[in-house]
């Protein structure tokens, strides 16, 4: 089992350019999720699916979209960047809610220029 | 609403020695888990030890053990004969019933002396 993977691992993006982050897990999980974390904050969440066909914001949602394609797949995309969006995103896993245990991905290091 | 609080932004231990890193919390939950998660430097964010909150025995896991003191909401982590290995970054985390969000604190930076 791969677990959960991220692309790209590293990005560097202009003001204004789009891109979208790729997250797939392997675990049969119902629930995934987006993180941010930048210095000195810990993570915060963006945005969940708690299954397939649901999304609901989480702490820091504005300026992103996601989409759940599957259940194995959840999508994060910045429309518009902004170099307030520098920051290392996290994609996570969990089997449901009643386990709460989350499986991360690696990481996708994004630079905003 | 949860909270999480990591009042150590740093600490240091000498290798084979014990050191606890602190962690308070709030939340309005009655069910409730809480977690501590370690980031080494390959960024992972890698699970160490789950409680669930209506277990009163504290979790532990070879090296690792926590203090769990419901009533203060205190959820501590104790890492025994502390390796080099074990230098990370330590997140505590919190999540409640049929609440999906895990809310992290900020983390605690752990340094292991040899």
């Amino acid at each position: 089992n791969a677990g959960v993977t991220q692309t790209p691992k590293f990005q560097v993006l202009k003001t204004g350019q789009s891109m979208t982050l790729q997250c797939a897990q392997d675990m049969n999980h119902n629930s995934m999720y987006w993180y941010r974390q930048d210095p000195g904050m810990g993570l915060r969440l963006i945005y969940y699916s708690a299954s397939e066909g649901t999304t609901d914001k989480g702490e820091v949602p504005n300026g992103y979209n996601v989409s759940r394609l599957n259940k194995r797949e959840f999508s994060l995309r910045l429309e518009s960047a902004a170099p307030s969006q520098t920051s290392v995103y996290f994609c996570a896993s969990s089997y449901s809610s009643s386990y709460n245990e989350q499986f991360f991905g690696p990481g996708t290091r994004l630079t905003v220029l | 609403a949860q909270t999480v609080t990591q009042s150590q932004p740093e600490m240091s231990v000498q290798e084979a020695e014990t050191v606890t890193l602190s962690c308070t919390y709030d939340t309005s939950e009655s069910d409730y888990y809480l977690f501590w998660y370690k980031q080494p430097p390959s960024r992972q964010m890698i699970l160490v030890i789950r409680q669930e909150a209506y277990k009163q025995q504290n979790a532990t896991e070879n090296r690792f053990s926590v203090n769990f003191q419901k009533a203060a909401k205190s959820f501590s982590l104790k890492i025994s004969d502390s390796q080099l290995g074990d230098a990370a970054m330590y997140f505590c985390a919190s999540s409640g019933g049929s609440n999906y969000k895990l809310t992290f604190g900020k983390g605690t930076l752990l340094t292991v002396n040899p």
